[in-house]
C-alpha cells in the first residue's frame, strides 16, 4: 500500500537525550515536511525538503536536525537543545500540486 | 493577526444538521486553500481542496471569496462521524514547496 509511515508511535526521552523519528513514504513525493502540533494549536513547520540531500529550516528549527539521504526517508532528530520537546510531531510529503498527506504521527514525551 | 484563523468553536450540532465554518486568512497573494479533517489524536487527513468556483464533495461545500479573504465549509446531514476537528489550511505563492500554513482548527460534535 502507498502512504507515509512514522515511528515510533510513542517515544519517551529523557532530559538531555537525543532522539530520532523516523518517516519513510512510498508515494514517490519529492517534497517531505515535520511539523509539531501542541494541544489547541495548529500545526507548526520545523524542516521541510525538496529534493533528495537538500532541507531547509521551518518556522521552529531550533533544537531540531533533520537528514535527507534518500527520497522515501526524512529523519527528525530531536536533541537536547530542544528545551520543550513533548508534543506530537507529523510528518508530511506534497505532491506536485503541493497538497500535503500526513503520517500518523509520533508522540514525544519528556520524562 | 494571525495568518489563518479559525472560530475554535466548539460546534455541538445535532445529527442531520446543517453546519458552516469560515476561515480567514491574511495574505492576500494566497493560491491554494484545504480543508483537513482531524481526529482526537490522529494525524489531519485531507478532506477538500477549495477552488474558486467552489467545489462540492457528497455532502460537504467548500467556498472561497478572494475579495474577502475567507474560506467557508459547508456540512449537510450531520453524521456522529463527522465530529472531529476542522483545519483550514492556506498555500503562499506558487512555486514554495513549504508555504502552507494551518489555521487551529474549528472542533465540531455531532450528537445523537
Amino acid at each position: 500500500d502507498g502512504g507515509i509511515t512514522q515511528s515510533p508511535k510513542y517515544l519517551f526521552r529523557k532530559e538531555g537525550q537525543n532522539v530520532t523519528l523516523s518517516c519513510e513514504q512510498n508515494l514517490n513525493h519529492d517534497a517531505m515536511y515535520w511539523y509539531r502540533q501542541d494541544p489547541g494549536q495548529g500545526l507548526r513547520l520545523i524542516y521541510y525538503s525538496q529534493i533528495v540531500n537538500d532541507f531547509q529550516k521551518g518556522d521552529i528549527a531550533e533544537g531540531y536536525s533533520v537528514s535527507r539521504e534518500k527520497k522515501e526517508s526524512f529523519p527528525l532528530t530531536v536533541t537536547s537543545a530542544q528545551k520543550n520537546p513533548t508534543a506530537f510531531y507529523l510528518c508530511a510529503s506534497g505532491d506536485r500540486l503541493y497538497t500535503q498527506y500526513f503520517g500518523p504521527g509520533t508522540r514525544l514525551t519528556v520524562l | 493577526r494571525k495568518e489563518v484563523e479559525q472560530d475554535p468553536g466548539p460546534f455541538n450540532v445535532p445529527e442531520g444538521a446543517t453546519v458552516a465554518f469560515n476561515c480567514t486568512y491574511s495574505n492576500s497573494a494566497s493560491q491554494s486553500f484545504f480543508w483537513y479533517r482531524q481526529d482526537c489524536r490522529k494525524e489531519p487527513k485531507l478532506l477538500m481542496s477549495v477552488y474558486s468556483s467552489g467545489n462540492e464533495d457528497g455532502r460537504f461545500t467548500a467556498q472561497l471569496n478572494r475579495a474577502s479573504q475567507y474560506i467557508s465549509l459547508l456540512i449537510r446531514d450531520s453524521k456522529l462521524s463527522d465530529s472531529a476537528t476542522y483545519l483550514c489550511v492556506v498555500q503562499g505563492d506558487t512555486g514554495s514547496a513549504r508555504q502552507l500554513t494551518f489555521g487551529s482548527g474549528t472542533q465540531l460534535t455531532v450528537l445523537p
